[in-house]
């Protein structure tokens, strides 16, 4: 158990519809990371929050959004949702700040699938 | 920009064999490399990481990886495969992006299926 932790863990919902994932990060870790897996494009960075502000955005669609609370947990926003989008959506947290060479702590991801 | 290419997709071994994942990085810095393994409907977790110091770095479950850089490679090995090895390993690149921000940049990933 890494200490993140993803609601929910399963998510059904058809093309056009708007979902919410929720992360909580491990208790003290500022930071916070998204990422896509699918069997196409593989792991891929979304987007990182820092103590409730954006600090970098990957391949990150238009129709996505997210954002870090001051309580720290975060929530990816997936909306107009089309069939490719469904995969596996990972959250993970650092602590220490946010130095490049800390180790991420993966929750256990959210199953997005998109009928 | 850093990144990272993982040579094959599947890596089929022995009980008992030797392991070796195959990642070659791409980096004009000195890079920040990890490895991370994912068992089956589970996250990831880290087997191990080089920042800076020794270029052999020991992790967990009896991994290893080292890090030439005259060869731009971080490999891992494990001198002896067990059955609960087998899962989805990921080498992954620190990668800075602008406004101070920083996040992996991963292979895709090796498939390694452990045989009795």
């Amino acid at each position: 158990d890494s200490g993140v932790t993803q609601t929910p863990k399963h998510l059904i919902t058809a093309t056009g519809q708007r979902v919410t994932l929720r992360c909580s990060p491990r208790s003290g870790d500022l930071s916070v990371y998204w990422y896509q897996q699918s069997l196409d494009q593989g792991l891929q960075f979304l987007i990182q929050y820092y103590n409730g502000e954006e600090r970098a955005k990957g391949n990150i669609l238009e129709r996505f959004s997210a954002q870090q609370f001051p309580d720290l947990h975060s929530e990816l926003n997936l909306s107009s949702l089309e069939l490719g989008d469904s995969a596996l959506y990972f959250c993970a947290s650092t602590p220490w700040g946010q130095s490049s060479y800390n180790e991420q702590f993966f929750g256990p991801g959210t199953r997005l699938t998109v009928l | 920009a850093q990144s990272v290419t993982q040579l094959g997709s599947h890596v089929s071994v022995s009980e008992g064999a030797l392991v070796l994942l195959r990642c070659n990085y791409s980096s004009s810095v000195p890079p920040y490399l990890f490895w991370y393994v994912q068992y089956p409907n589970q996250g990831l977790q880290l087997l191990l990481k080089y920042t800076t110091g020794a270029t052999l770095v020991k992790g967990i479950n009896g991994f290893e990886a080292e890090f030439k850089k005259s060869e731009t490679s971080f490999h891992l090995t494990k001198p002896s495969a067990h059955m609960s090895d087998a899962a989805e390993y990921f080498c992954a690149v620190s990668r800075s992006w602008s406004n101070s921000g920083y996040a992996l940049n991963f292979g895709k990933g090796t498939s390694l299926l452990v045989t009795p």
